[in-house]
C-alpha cells in the first residue's frame, strides 16, 4: 500500500549542530505537511508544501519538496532545547487521504 | 484559536467494555479525523468524516466505529475494547486539503 517513509526515527544533537530529517513517498503527493509534537503534547501544524521544489523558511527551520513530489525534508539550522520533540511529515495522495511518517524525535542535548 | 477537546485526557477500561471517545471542534471544519498513535508507528488513521452523517474508514478500522450526528463533534466507538486497543487516541479536524488542528489526545488502557 502507500507509504510514507520518515527517517532518522532518532536524532541526538548537541544543542547549535543541525539536524535534518528525511520523508519519502511511494506515490506522487499532491502536498505535504510538516507537524511537531512536544514530549507530552500534540502535534500541531508548522507548514504545507503544494509545488513541485518548493522551498519555505521559518526562521531556522527550512522545508523542501522534491521536484518529483515523492520526498521532503526539514532541515533545523543551530537546534535549540526548544527544539526537541517529534517531527512528523504528513502526504496527501489524493482526496481526502493524508499518509503520516513515523516521525524522527530529536533530542538536544545543552 | 482554533480549539479541539477531547473527552477524557485518560482512560481505563476493561476487555469487553463499550468505549465511547469523544471529539468536539469549534471551527466549523467540515473534516474530523481519528488517529491512534503508537512508539515507532505514528499517526495512523482509524476512520474520518468530510460531513455530518459521512464517514470513511481510515487504514485500521477493525475493531472501531464512529459517529457525526453534528458538525463539531465525532465519535469514537470501541465495541469491545482489547488490550491491543491500549494506545493514545488523537481527534483532529480541519477543512479539506488544509492543515489538522489536533486535540490533546486520550490515552486509553485496556485491562
Amino acid at each position: 500500500g502507500q507509504q510514507v517513509m520518515q527517517i532518522p526515527q532518532y536524532q541526538h544533537v548537541q544543542e547549535g549542530e543541525d539536524f535534518t530529517t528525511y520523508c519519502n513517498s511511494s506515490t506522487t503527493l499532491s502536498n505535504i505537511q510538516w507537524y511537531k509534537q512536544r514530549p507530552g503534547g500534540h502535534p500541531v501544524f508548522l507548514i504545507q508544501l503544494v509545488k513541485s521544489g518548493e522551498v519555505k523558511k521559518q526562521k531556522r527551520l527550512t522545508f523542501q519538496f522534491g521536484e518529483a513530489k515523492k520526498n521532503s525534508s526539514l532541515h533545523i539550522t543551530a537546534t535549540q532545547t526548544t527544539d526537541v520533540g517529534t517531527y512528523f511529515c504528513a502526504g496527501r495522495t489524493g482526496g481526502f487521504k493524508t499518509i503520516f511518517g513515523a516521525g524522527t524525535r530529536l533530542f538536544v542535548k545543552a | 484559536d482554533v480549539k479541539v477537546t477531547q473527552s477524557s485526557r485518560y482512560l481505563v477500561k476493561r476487555t469487553g467494555e463499550k468505549v465511547f471517545l469523544e471529539c468536539v471542534q469549534d471551527m466549523d471544519h467540515e473534516n474530523m479525523f481519528w488517529y491512534r498513535q503508537d512508539p515507532g508507528l505514528g499517526l495512523r488513521l482509524i476512520y474520518f468524516s468530510y460531513d455530518v452523517k459521512m464517514k470513511e474508514k481510515g487504514d485500521i478500522p477493525e475493531g472501531y466505529s464512529v459517529s457525526r450526528e453534528k458538525k463539531e463533534r465525532f465519535s469514537l466507538i470501541l465495541e469491545s475494547a482489547s488490550t491491543n486497543q491500549t494506545s493514545m487516541y488523537l481527534c483532529a479536524s480541519g477543512f479539506p486539503g488544509g492543515e489538522k488542528y489536533f486535540g490533546p489526545g486520550t490515552r486509553l488502557t485496556v485491562l
